[in-house]
């Protein structure tokens, strides 16, 4: 069965660094884009940015950009989001969600469970 | 303030029809495709529509999507109670080189 499945809940300080996980499972993990979504609580969904991690080729929203790093391991097929210093505007679920292509602006065909980060003093 | 702009929120009874615009500009909608996503509380958003007006095979055919310029379209037929959720639409943004959502439209089922 394709599916994407993330690592659990996070608390964590501010200042503290995180980095969270999506594996990917059931189908070709290299030749797919994954993407990274943030839900903040009541809110709607946010594009933060997208790896494919066959050549590591990544994009990222001009919101995210130096806030987030996104990298890929095609030995683990796992893809991370990772953070040197959190905030408390950080607080959100997290989804990663995979895209078969880009071309066209491509979608979504399928997400991981999603990640809550919790930061607090 | 999403580059989308969708109605808040949308209602109708069951077994009416509704439908939930997607509106943007010549850098998202007019020259991308746009996807819709459906999600209930406390869960993972699910592909409704991709490519304008695709439907995945498990996707029943209640649900369909229509683009017209630099808009899109939703539509529910024959609404069930268990229709009510948050809708998404998403497409791809030039200007700002990567993906955008609207701001999403709650559906509530009489």
């Amino acid at each position: 069965e394709e599916q994407l499945v993330q690592s659990g809940a996070e608390v964590k300080k501010p200042t503290e660094s995180l980095k969270i996980s999506c594996k990917g499972h059931g189908y070709s993990f290299s030749n797919y884009w994954i993407a990274w979504v943030r839900q903040r609580p009541g809110k709607g969904l946010e594009w933060m940015g997208i790896i494919f991690p066959g050549d590591s080729d990544t994009k990222y929203s001009p919101s995210f950009e130096g806030q987030v790093t996104i990298s890929a391991d095609k030995s683990s097929t796992t893809v991370f989001l990772q953070w040197t210093s959190l905030q408390a505007s950080d607080t959100a679920m997290y989804f990663c969600a995979r895209s078969p292509t880009l071309y066209g602006g491509g979608y979504f065909d399928f997400w991981g469970q999603g990640t809550l980060v919790t930061v607090s003093a | 303030q999403s580059l989308l702009t969708q109605p808040p929120s949308v209602s109708a009874a069951p077994g009416q029809t509704v439908t939930i615009s997607c509106s943007g500009g010549s850098s998202n909608i007019e020259n991308n495709f746009v996807s819709w996503y459906q999600q209930f509380p406390a869960t993972a958003p699910r592909l409704l529509i991709y490519d304008n007006d695709k439907r995945p095979s498990e996707i029943p055919d209640r649900f369909s999507g229509s683009k017209s310029g630099a808009s899109a379209t939703l539509a529910i037929t024959g609404l069930q109670t268990g229709d009510a959720a948050d809708y998404f639409c998403g497409t791809w943004d030039a200007t700002v080189s990567g993906g955008v959502f609207g701001g999403g439209t709650k559906l509530t089922v009489l």
